[in-house]
């Protein structure tokens, strides 16, 4: 599976969007990127995924550059209870179908 | 649905005791994930089934560790013996089928601590 480079932190403050950026200039064709994040002290939860067509859904917005080579999560209108560990990552569906390999992710707070 | 129950929430034992670790996953779901955190490593995936079978178990890190699905509801993860290396939080997640696209409900967690 490709692999993702995302920033390890940032800070958007509560109300604003929040764009968060990653990198996955290897991904191939039939790879799907897809992101979770978790909040501190609970398992991570599934919020979007995309193949190359952008998506949303009540979480947030997913836009995947033409290239496929980076994407962008979109928190539309931050709040508080936003503040996790963000996680992007790509995998192929079908191939080893199971196996979500989670990288360090970016670290983002909310603030008042 | 009440998501996937992990028992017990916190476990704390010393060095080469037996630890087991049980997940019940969200029903109907066909797959099951079990990972573990800690800070040096990330979230690693050790194990998942599919429809109760062992498909790829090449996360587990050595023999001191197995894991059993005896049916759809129930997971165990077993450590024997433990050592203060295996401390971590230990998360199981399942799935519905592969149609799904590969969303993973987690659940709380298991935080062990090996003295």
């Amino acid at each position: 599976d490709a692999k993702t480079t995302q920033p390890t932190s940032m800070d958007c403050a509560e109300g604003r969007a929040a764009n968060l950026p990653c990198n996955h200039s290897t991904i191939s064709g039939n790879e799907y990127v897809y992101w979770y994040r978790q909040i501190h002290s609970q398992g991570p939860q599934y919020i979007i995924h995309g193949l190359k067509n952008n998506e949303t859904n009540e979480m947030a917005s997913l836009i995947i550059t033409e290239d496929r080579k980076s994407s962008t999560l979109i928190l539309p209108h931050a709040t508080l209870r936003d503040t996790a560990v963000y996680y992007c990552i790509v995998r192929a569906h079908l191939d080893s179908w199971g196996k979500l390999q989670f990288g360090a992710g970016t670290q983002v707070v909310v603030t008042p | 649905d009440a998501g996937v129950i992990q028992s017990p929430r916190h476990e704390v034992t010393e060095m080469g005791q037996e630890v087991t670790l049980r997940c019940k996953p969200i029903s109907g779901h066909d797959y099951l994930f079990w990972y573990r955190q800690t800070m040096m490593r990330g979230l690693e995936l050790l194990i998942y089934f599919n429809n109760n079978v062992p498909i790829d178990d090449s996360g587990m890190p050595e023999d001191r560790f197995s894991a059993k699905m005896p049916n759809a509801s129930f997971s165990t993860l077993k450590i024997q013996p433990s050592e203060p290396r295996d401390s971590a939080v230990y998360f199981c997640a399942s799935s519905p089928d592969s149609s799904s696209y590969n969303e993973q409900f987690f659940g709380p967690g298991t935080r062990l601590t090996v003295l």
